[in-house]
């Protein structure tokens, strides 16, 4: 059982490049979320999308942009990416609705701009 | 943002004793989620509670939904060397628009075995 794969886990990029970050689950999941994570600041989301076609943003959309491609797969697009954009990145998914599910994540992406 | 405030910041502690962590908001959240993360990967779900009051086991580990629901503590009991890793807790909000989630800042869990 894959989960939630992300793919890259590692990545150097210079500043002012630009970056798509893949992220798929096979859970059937309606829902999906990219977070970032900083030393001493746990885990803080970015965007969301609820379930296929649409999207929201976290506590830290700026400096990014998502596409939820299809029911699966949810990118992350840094535009042009800062060195305040190094960090930790991870996908998760979980049911979508009234139900209280968990969210389930991936391993990671680490992301360091120089 | 929603703040969870969770303590404490890091733990050190012989193989075999007990350990004990806690979450607090100032929110009302429907769920709490507990997760540990090993280094090098992603956050992986302990625990989930979905009602105040509730009382949750799993394996050595126990956790409880405030009465509140404004706070959540973990438990391990008898700890050993793999229980090393960064637990955090999670509250969770539902919407119109779907579900989101708030996390602790983390408790960095050290068995010396």
């Amino acid at each position: 059982n894959a989960g939630v794969t992300q793919t890259p886990k590692f990545q150097v990029l210079k500043t002012g490049q630009s970056m798509t970050l893949q992220c798929a689950q096979d859970m059937n999941h309606n829902s999906m979320y990219w977070y970032r994570q900083d030393p001493g600041m746990g885990l803080r989301l970015i965007y969301y999308s609820a379930s296929e076609g649409t999207t929201d943003k976290g506590e830290v959309p700026n400096g990014y942009n998502v596409s939820r491609l299809n029911k699966r797969e949810f990118s992350l697009r840094l535009e042009s990416a800062a060195p305040s954009q190094t960090s930790v990145y991870f996908c998760a998914s979980s049911v979508e609705g009234r139900i209280n599910q968990p969210q389930h994540f991936g391993d990671g992406t680490r992301l360091s701009i120089l | 943002g929603q703040q969870l405030n969770q303590s404490p910041q890091s733990m050190f502690i012989q193989e075999g004793e007990d350990v004990s962590m806690n979450c607090t908001s100032s929110s009302i959240f429907n769920t709490w989620l507990w997760y540990k993360q090993d280094p090098g990967e992603g956050p992986v779900l302990l625990i989930a509670l979905y009602k105040a009051g509730e009382l949750t086991s799993n394996g050595r580990l126990t956790a409880q939904f405030g009465i509140t629901r404004k706070d959540s503590f973990l438990n391990i009991s008898a700890s050993i060397p793999s229980d090393v890793g960064i637990y955090f807790c999670a509250g969770q909000l539902l919407f119109d628009t779907g579900n989101q989630f708030y996390f602790g800042t983390g408790t960095s869990l050290t068995v010396i075995p």
